[in-house]
C-alpha cells in the first residue's frame, strides 16, 4: 500500500535536547511538507521541499531544521532553540505543488517536552 | 494573497440532522478549493476538491460542497449526520501561480449528538 509513515507516534523530549521526527513516503511524490498543529490554530507550515536537496522555510521555521537527501524521506529536527515544541506534527506530500494538488498526510507525531 | 475563513470553530448537530460547515475564501485568481477531515489523533484526509469544473462537488462519506463565486463561498454539507462524522474539518484555498502550498482555515470541529 502506498502512503506516508511518521515515526514515532509519541515522542518525549527533555529541555535542551534535539529530537528528529521521521517522515517517509512511497507515493513517488516530489513535494513534501511539515506542519505544526496546536489546538485552535489550524495548521502552520514549518518547511517544505519541492525536489530532492532543496527546501524552503515556511511560516514558523525558527528552531527547526530539515533535510531532503532522498525523494522518499523528509526528516524534521526540533532543536533546543525551539522554545515551545510541544505540539502535534504532521508530514504531508503531494504529486506537484500543494496549491494545486491534494496533499496526502501522515498519521502525525505528538511531541511533548518534559 | 489568498485567505480562508471558516465560520464557527465548533458546530453541533444531532444525529440525522443536516450538516453545514461554512467556508469563505479570498483569491485574486480562480481558486482551487479543498475540504479535509481530521479524526482525533490522526492526519488529514481529503474529502473533496474543486478545480473549476462542476460547481457542485461530491466527496467521500456523503459530503458535498458547492462553489459560489458571487459569494466567495465553498460550504460543506451532508444531508444526514452520523456519529462517525464527528471530526475536525479544514477548508483550504490554492491556485496561485508561484504558491507551493494552499492556505488552510483554522478548522471547524463537528460535534454529533445521539
Amino acid at each position: 500500500d502506498g502512503g506516508i509513515t511518521q515515526s514515532p507516534k509519541y515522542l518525549f523530549r527533555k529541555e535542551g535536547q534535539n529530537v528528529t521526527l521521521s517522515c517517509e513516503q512511497n507515493l513517488n511524490h516530489d513535494a513534501m511538507y511539515w506542519y505544526r498543529q496546536d489546538p485552535g490554530q489550524g495548521l502552520r507550515l514549518i518547511y517544505y521541499s519541492q525536489i530532492v536537496n532543496d527546501f524552503q522555510k515556511g511560516d514558523i521555521a525558527e528552531g527547526y531544521s530539515v533535510s531532503r537527501e532522498k525523494k522518499e524521506s523528509f526528516p524534521l529536527t526540533v532543536t533546543s532553540a525551539q522554545k515551545n515544541p510541544t505540539a502535534f506534527y504532521l508530514c504531508a506530500s503531494s504529486p506537484g505543488q500543494g496549491s494545486f494538488h491534494e496533499q496526502f498526510f501522515g498519521p502525525g507525531t505528538r511531541l511533548t517536552v518534559l | 494573497a489568498q485567505s480562508v475563513t471558516q465560520l464557527g470553530s465548533h458546530v453541533s448537530v444531532s444525529e440525522g440532522a443536516l450538516v453545514l460547515l461554512r467556508c469563505n475564501y479570498s483569491s485574486s485568481v480562480p481558486p482551487y478549493l479543498f475540504w479535509y477531515v481530521q479524526y482525533p489523533n490522526q492526519g488529514l484526509q481529503l474529502l473533496l476538491k474543486y478545480t473549476s469544473a462542476a460547481t457542485l462537488v461530491k466527496g467521500i462519506n456523503g459530503f458535498e460542497a458547492e462553489f459560489k463565486k458571487s459569494e466567495t463561498s465553498f460550504h460543506l454539507t451532508k444531508p444526514s449526520a452520523h456519529m462517525s462524522d464527528a471530526a475536525e474539518y479544514f477548508c483550504a484555498v490554492g491556485g496561485e501561480r508561484g504558491s507551493y502550498i494552499p492556505t488552510f482555515g483554522r478548522g471547524t470541529s463537528l460535534i454529533v449528538h445521539p
